[in-house]
């Protein structure tokens, strides 16, 4: 069981907004701690997608925003397209446990 | 930015491996670092990361008093050291670069920027 919650997956249709949530503590997300995502495509590396909570690298693409409140973060997707079937996975820093963390990750399936 | 691990391969339960990552387009010294390896199947754990000078060092609690993070800023390369390896250290093992938006301290507010493609370690018999 990870420290930041994910769900395991979540589908939409072409076109669709989805959002993939990320439930921490006080301890991270809760303590004013920064979120990221990343995104990985099968078989690939992992890519960071947002970092700082709600700020895209260069070359991301404007359909993905990101966003935080309380002890949770949500990433959303807006237009959906075949190429962002991917796994997200958030991550953040905790004091309790001295580290970074990542969570359980999220399957996007494109319908 | 470049990052090109490897080391990686087939060790049995008890036995060690060094894995490096060499950097390149970057001023390597200026950032701190981080592994991060991702079991068959399975999501993202961040193992170990390391301050740009190598004064600072952290581990997850898995791999602490086992595996040992060190660089050498003279050849841009991270290591890992790992020793008593276990089945489940089996993973793919990615290096990364540590950026931060707003410094508070050592790795607080930390995010992996760049990954490297990875390099596999299997512990078996």
């Amino acid at each position: 069981q990870s420290v930041l919650t994910q769900p395991p997956s979540v589908s939409g249709a072409p076109g669709q907004r989805v959002t993939i949530s990320c439930t921490g503590s006080r301890s991270n997300i809760g303590a004013g701690y920064d979120v990221q995502w990343y995104q990985q495509l099968p078989g690939t590396a992992p890519k960071l997608l947002m970092y700082g909570n709600d700020n895209r690298p260069s070359g991301v693409p404007d359909r993905f925003s990101g966003s935080k409140s309380g002890t949770s973060a949500s990433l959303a997707i807006t237009g959906l397209q075949a190429e962002d079937e991917a796994d997200y996975y958030c991550q953040s820093y905790d004091s309790n446990l001295s580290v970074l963390l990542f969570g359980g990750g999220t399957k996007l399936t494109v319908l | 930015v470049q990052l090109l691990e490897s080391g990686g391969g087939m060790v049995q339960p008890g036995g060690s491996l060094r894995l490096s990552c060499a950097a390149s387009g970057f001023t390597f010294s200026n950032y701190a670092m981080s592994w991060v390896r991702q079991a068959p199947g399975k999501g993202l754990e961040w193992v170990s990361g390391i301050s740009g000078t190598g004064v600072w060092t952290s581990y997850a609690d898995s791999v602490k008093g086992r595996f040992t993070i060190s660089r050498d800023n003279s050849k841009n390369t991270l290591y890992l050291q790992m020793n008593s390896l276990r089945a489940e250290d089996t993973a793919i093992y990615y290096c990364a670069n540590n950026r931060v938006i707003r410094f508070l301290d050592w790795l607080k507010n930390y995010y992996m920027d760049v990954w490297g493609k990875g390099t596999t370690v299997t512990v078996s018999s």
